[in-house]
């Protein structure tokens, strides 16, 4: 089975700090996705990255950045935490012509 | 892509049949019909998709209507471990960059 690691399910931060979330994929999949969840809004797509090194912005970005390093890690992060922030984050990935994204558990992450 | 609509919520019992209908009266002749289903608390999951052809796989059946405006998910038999948020989404199958757009999809209570 596919298996996306989320390194944190809940997370507490202080507005201004630094904050990086971790998604790791064990299939070798060419596309990751982090996407933000808030009630009564469904899944926000925040950036995606279709190779190592390469990245797209979503409807989102605003106030988040990302790094794809290596295949299989990407990685969400927010730059100065804020309190709007605060939201359950969800990682994907998917292989490239296959369109079906596997998820992680998500991070709830409350920054006050 | 191609809008869906869903009702926000529905109950089925125990043991019975629970059918999720979704309308995508735009849908492109290229467009697939694929469903998700999100557990509380965790990421959405995975669970069919079709083109035109009716599918079936060891979770689920997918029927689409002959002329691809609609198409409903059927549970043959739902447990209470089917309570969740289901998701339709219509999407090319495609290289490259694969969006997806999750709206507020059908809340499927099942009820002892």
């Amino acid at each position: 089975d596919v298996k996306v690691t989320q390194s944190s399910r809940y997370l507490v931060k202080r507005t201004g700090e630094k904050v990086f979330l971790e998604c790791v994929q064990d299939m070798d999949h060419e596309n990751m996705f982090w996407y933000r969840q808030d009630p009564g809004l469904g899944l926000r797509l925040i950036y995606f990255s279709y190779d190592v090194k390469m990245k797209e912005k979503g409807d989102i970005p605003e106030g988040y950045s990302v790094s794809r390093e290596k295949k299989e890690r990407f990685s969400l992060i927010l730059e100065s935490a804020s309190t709007n922030q605060t939201s359950m984050y969800l990682c994907a990935s998917s292989l490239t012509g296959r369109n079906i994204q596997y998820f992680g558990a998500g991070t709830r992450l409350s920054v006050l | 892509d191609a809008k869906t609509t869903q009702p926000p919520s529905m109950d089925c019992a125990e043991g019975r049949a629970a059918n999720l209908p979704c309308n995508h009266s735009t849908i492109s002749g290229n467009e697939y019909v694929y469903w998700y289903r999100q557990i509380h608390s965790q990421g959405p999951q995975y669970i069919i998709h079709g083109l035109k052809n009716n599918e079936t796989n060891e979770m689920a059946s997918l029927i689409i209507t002959e002329d691809r405006k609609s198409s409903t998910l059927i549970l043959p038999h739902a447990t209470l471990r089917d309570t969740a948020v289901y998701y339709c989404i219509v999407r090319v199958i495609s290289g490259g960059y694969q969006k997806v757009t999750f709206g507020t999809g059908t809340k499927l209570q099942v009820i002892p």
